[in-house]
């Protein structure tokens, strides 16, 4: 099956640091990604939409300017955590749907980010 | 926004017992799939299901779908201690955005 991967897996940081997560999907392209957020004990949130070059869309409630995504490539996304707080510490995941109508959407295995 | 309430939230069974999960979402949608979560681990495919599909099955895995109600069921067959895990259905709405939305999970958790 198709492939999606993140990196780093898992990342610890201060506060007040950027960390970059990557979601990259192996072996399709994909012009649309997602990021989803999931606190312990909780489901997936979705935070936005990636839309290959263009501007991604957020759901209501996440803050574009502390969430920075860039999709600059059928196969790359990636998303920055600006000022990262502790409150910012969750799982990450992305999902890359495959290009064409009926594209399936695969998961990756997430990021632990960790913000001390 | 979250579209799916699962029920239970948790779910406690000795093995070889049956585990059912349901899941009810608030729109419509093109398909709804099911995914199995271990603790802090990535989501595990488990089946799609259309939404012009009533039931499917893989291995001892059932899902059923009613549209008219807004809700689907997971039915695990002859539990296993290997099924402990967190169990999401997710929706992708008819809006044509591709997103989807998770509900809330259920917690299972199989006695050996």
């Amino acid at each position: 099956g198709a492939v999606v991967s993140q990196h780093p897996s898992w990342v610890i940081c201060k506060s007040g640091t950027s960390v970059k997560i990557e979601c990259r999907s192996l072996d399709f392209q994909a012009t649309t990604m997602f990021w989803y957020r999931q606190f312990p004990k909780q489901s997936l949130m979705l935070m936005a939409t990636s839309n290959e070059g263009s501007k991604a869309t957020y759901e209501q409630g996440v803050e574009k300017d502390k969430f920075l995504i860039n999709h600059a490539s059928l196969t790359l996304s990636t998303l920055t955590v600006t000022s990262a707080h502790p409150e910012d510490s969750s799982f990450y995941i992305c999902s890359a749907r495959r290009s064409g109508i009926g594209g399936e959407q695969f998961f990756g295995p997430g990021t632990r980010l960790t913000v001390l | 926004s979250q579209q799916g309430e699962e029920d239970p939230q948790a779910l406690s069974i000795q093995e070889g017992e049956n585990a059912t999960m349901n899941c009810s979402y608030k729109t419509s949608i093109n398909n709804l799939q099911w995914y199995r979560q271990n603790s802090g681990r990535g989501l595990v495919h488990l089946i799609l299901i259309r939404s012009n599909e009533r039931e499917k099955h893989s291995g001892r895995l059932r899902v059923t779908l009613d549209t008219s109600k807004k809700s689907s069921s997971l039915l695990i067959t002859a539990s296993r201690a290997a099924d402990t895990a967190s169990y999401f259905c997710a929706t992708s709405t008819t809006s044509g955005t591709y997103k989807y939305i998770f509900g809330t999970g259920t917690r299972l958790k199989v006695l050996a």
